[in-house]
């Protein structure tokens, strides 16, 4: 089985544009997550998807959005891109059964975002 | 206070020895899972083991495995013969129902093996 694709792998933008990154799921896995990672504040729950709906949400700003696409494919996309908004984010697949013990999370290469 | 604290930023073993990552919980829950993730330098974050509140055994997967004190609230993650391909870093996490199944992750710990 192929394993979760990102892409891009890497982005320069600068501040005030917006970005869309993809992220293609495990075969057969209906939940893809989203995470942004930055030395100073680690890893970050951005928000869940699950069957083309927001299933959870961290606690970031409306310029973070995303969608999940009846394949389970995912984009996430950040508006208004801020010098903070650097960092790499990971987007993560699992078979979505919400289930505590057996929902296993597997992750993408990620995207590393570097806004000037 | 922190759910997850790994108290080690880092660590230097070397080549063959065997390695203790520590993480302790804090959860109110009865049933929560715990897991290990790896992530290398390159950034992907691999997974490496699971280990259930109710599991009676430790976990194992290979050269890894969980040492599991409940009653401590400790999930410490023991890589046997450990290689340089080991090197990067270790983040632990957990699952519980007052976190909406949302995994909560460590700050994690830099391990490096030395030749």
């Amino acid at each position: 089985k192929a394993g979760v694709t990102q892409t891009p792998r890497y982005l320069i933008k600068t501040r005030g544009q917006q970005v869309t990154l993809s992220c293609s799921p495990i075969s057969g896995h209906r939940s893809v997550s989203w995470y942004q990672q930055t030395p100073g504040q680690g890893l970050q729950f951005l928000f869940e998807y699950f069957s083309e709906t927001q299933r959870n949400k961290g606690n970031f700003p409306g310029r973070f959005s995303g969608r999940q696409f009846s394949n389970s494919r995912s984009e996430m996309n950040v508006s208004t891109l801020e010098l903070g908004d650097s960092a790499l984010y990971l987007c993560a697949s699992s078979d979505g059964s919400g289930t505590l013990h057996t929902d296993t999370q597997y992750f993408g290469p990620g995207t590393r975002l570097t806004v000037l | 206070a922190q759910k997850i604290t790994q108290t080690q930023p880092g660590m230097f073993v070397q080549e063959k020895e065997a390695v203790t990552l520590d993480c302790t919980y804090d959860t109110s829950d009865q049933s929560y899972g715990l897991f290990w993730y790896k992530q290398p330098s390159s950034g992907e974050m691999i997974f490496l083991i699971y280990q259930g509140s109710y599991d009676e055994q430790n976990a194992t997967e290979g050269r890894y495995s969980l040492n599991f004190q409940k009653a401590r609230k400790s999930a410490n993650l023991v890589i046997s013969a450990s290689q340089l391909g080991d090197s990067a870093m270790y983040f632990c996490a957990m699952r519980e129902i007052d976190s909406n199944y949302q995994l909560i992750w460590g700050a994690g710990t830099k391990l490096i093996i030395k030749p």
